[in-house]
This record gives structure tokens, sequence and C-alpha cells, in this order.
């Protein structure tokens, strides 16, 4: 069974611009998550999607956004970035907890986003 | 409100010695509870979970943890560290419908 794939792995950007980073989940799995990672803040989760809604938000300005279609596949996108958005962004898939199951997530490798 | 914290922010052990990360958590029901390895560069990668009965769960790489409830403690064992588990080590709960994070301890060894 094929994994989480993110693309594109790495990316730069410079300020101002928008950047939409693509997430294919493991087959099967509804839900997906996005997370931001860097040295100073850590892990943050963003966002999770099921069934094409937007189930958990955290605590992120409304220029980061995502989607969910209709194969699970997932989208998130950054407008006007700065330079703090410069982080590794995970995507995980997973079978959410309240459906009866564990909530154990499934990572992908990340996009390295770089903004200039 | 529920949260995981890892008291060590980074661990340094020689290869071949005994390795334990400490995790607690804050929630009021039995939680579902996980440890991911992350190695540089790459996304986490599942080492274990517990979800009910034996309170000793066997993970990958030879990883074990150990959930005490009146400590609110799932941390992380290893007997014999191999300098290949340098990397970040999350603690991990499932509360109601989230998934919360612990602040990750870094791990690095000596050869």
């Amino acid at each position: 069974k094929a994994g989480v794939t993110q693309t594109p792995r790495y990316l730069i950007k410079t300020r101002g611009q928008q950047v939409t980073l693509s997430c294919s989940p493991i087959s099967g799995h509804r839900s997906v998550s996005w997370y931001q990672q860097t040295p100073g803040q850590g892990l943050q989760f963003l966002f999770e999607y099921f069934s094409e809604t937007q189930r958990n938000k955290g605590n992120f300005p409304g220029r980061f956004s995502g989607r969910q279609f209709s194969n699970s596949r997932s989208e998130m996108n950054v407008s006007t970035l700065e330079l703090g958005d410069s982080a590794l962004y995970l995507c995980a898939s997973g079978l959410p907890p309240d459906r009866g199951q564990t909530g154990e997530l499934f990572f992908g490798e990340g996009s390295r986003l770089t903004v200039l | 409100a529920q949260s995981v914290t890892q008291p060590d922010i980074h661990i340094t052990v020689s290869e071949g010695a005994s390795l334990e990360l400490r995790c607690n958590y804050s929630y009021g029901a039995t939680p579902y509870l996980f440890w991911y390895v992350q190695s540089p560069g790459q996304g986490l990668q599942l080492l274990l979970k517990y979800f009910s009965g034996d309170t000793l769960v066997q993970g990958i790489k030879g990883f074990e943890a150990e959930f005490k409830r009146s400590q609110s403690s799932f941390n992380l064992r290893k007997p014999s560290v191999h300098w290949s588990d340098a990397a970040e080590y999350f603690c991990a709960v499932v509360a109601q419908d989230k998934v919360i994070f612990g602040p990750g301890t870094s791990l690095s060894v000596i050869p």
C-alpha cells in the first residue's frame, strides 16, 4: 500500500507570493491533517479535513487555508508569504478517533518551504 | 485543556547505553497514546501505541513504553541505543477527536 505522498518536496518563494502544497493520503484514509514544523515552534497543527469538510483548525492566520477533494487528496495554500512561514509542512492521513478508530497518523515526508 | 509535555528537550546518550524518554499528559479519561520518531528531513513514523490492556507495549526498532495511569505518564524506553536511533521523538495523545503532540525530545547518540 502506497504511503502518504506530498508534493513538492522542496520549494523556494519570495515574500508576498503564495504557495500551494499537495497531499495524497493512503488509500482508504478519509482524514487528512496538516502540520507546520519549525525549529523554534515545534510541530503545530494547522487543520484537519474529513470527507471534504474541515473538522478542526489550529491557531493560524487566515492566510493559511486548505481544502480536500472527493478523492481525499488535500491541498493547503499560504497567501502573502512571510519570512516566518519558512518551515517543513507535514501532511498526515488516518482514521479519525471519533469514528471508532484510534487516531493513528501516517505522515508524508513533508514539503520544505523557504521564503526569501 | 488536554496537553502533552516532554520535559527533556535534548538528551545525549552513549551507544549501547539504555534510554528513557519521558512523556506526561493531561486528560481526564484514558487516552490513546503514541510515540513517533522523526529522522532528519523526514516525516514522523509511528514507534508504538497504547489503547488499552497491557500497560507495557512493544514497538518497532526495539522500543517499548509503559503506561502509568497514576502518573499520567507514557515513557519510552530502549535497553541499548544504536547510533541510528539519533532522531527527534514525539509523544502524542488522542483526546476526544484531536491528536495532540508534545514538543519533542531530540536524541543524540555518542559513538
